[in-house]
């Protein structure tokens, strides 16, 4: 258990429809990251929170959005799903925003199958 | 962040050291060389990390290049559980960066009886 909680850990859904992923990083961690993991794409990074402020983006779609609340915990949201959304998310959370080392613990994931 | 080549695939007996290479020939002064891996689809697992000088955990260890270019993460006694996709990446560290990492296609190490 890396400390890193991913909900669902599996989610099954059509076309069009709309899911929320969330993430409760590590105690005391300050940053969430979001990446997705296509099966020919790798691990793309998609955002950066850090302490509810958005950080960096990355390869986010419009459709895709997120956010990060006082309490830390992190929510990603793909609306008008498209098949080849259907890939692996996962979150990670990091103690300091960038200053010297960073290093960064990821969750279990959230696969996600759009039909 | 500087960019890194790994070789895409490498083998290994299971007991033996396995030695993965890593490129970072554009590397700054101020950039980490980071190692991650990711077991069949399981979240990237972080192993360790180095600046400059030569870094051991319990995990594996790191040697950097004197000239920083290139560094080699060394498993030294390999197990079937070893078996994964090994990231090296290069970030910088400082005030001000986002922190983010980003991945490339990894080295996938095959441990093998």
């Amino acid at each position: 258990d890396s400390g890193v909680t991913q909900t669902p850990k599996h989610l099954i859904t059509a076309t069009g429809q709309r899911v929320t992923l969330r993430c409760s990083p590590r105690s005391g961690d300050l940053s969430v990251y979001w990446y997705q993991q296509s099966l020919d794409q790798g691990l793309q990074f998609l955002i950066q929170y850090y302490n509810g402020e958005e950080r960096a983006k990355g390869n986010i779609l419009e459709r895709f959005s997120a956010q990060q609340f006082p309490d830390l915990h992190s929510e990603l949201n793909l609306s008008s799903l498209e098949l080849g959304d259907s890939a692996l998310y996962f979150c990670a959370s990091s103690a300091r925003q960038g200053s010297g080392a960073n290093v960064l613990t990821f969750g279990a994931g959230s696969r996600l199958t759009v039909l | 962040d500087a960019k890194t080549t790994q070789p895409t695939s490498m083998d290994c007996a299971e007991g033996r050291a396995a030695n993965l290479p890593c490129n970072h020939s554009t590397i700054s002064g101020n950039e980490y060389v980071y190692w991650y891996r990711q077991i069949h689809s399981q979240g990237p697992q972080y192993i360790i990390h180095g600046l400059k000088n030569n870094e051991t955990n319990e995990m594996a260890s790191l040697i950097i290049t004197e000239d920083r270019k290139s560094s080699t993460l060394i498993l030294p006694h390999a197990t079937l559980r070893d078996t994964a996709v090994y990231y090296c990446i290069v970030r910088v560290g400082g005030s001000g960066n986002t922190g983010k990492l980003i991945f490339g296609q990894g080295t996938t190490l095959q441990v093998k009886p």
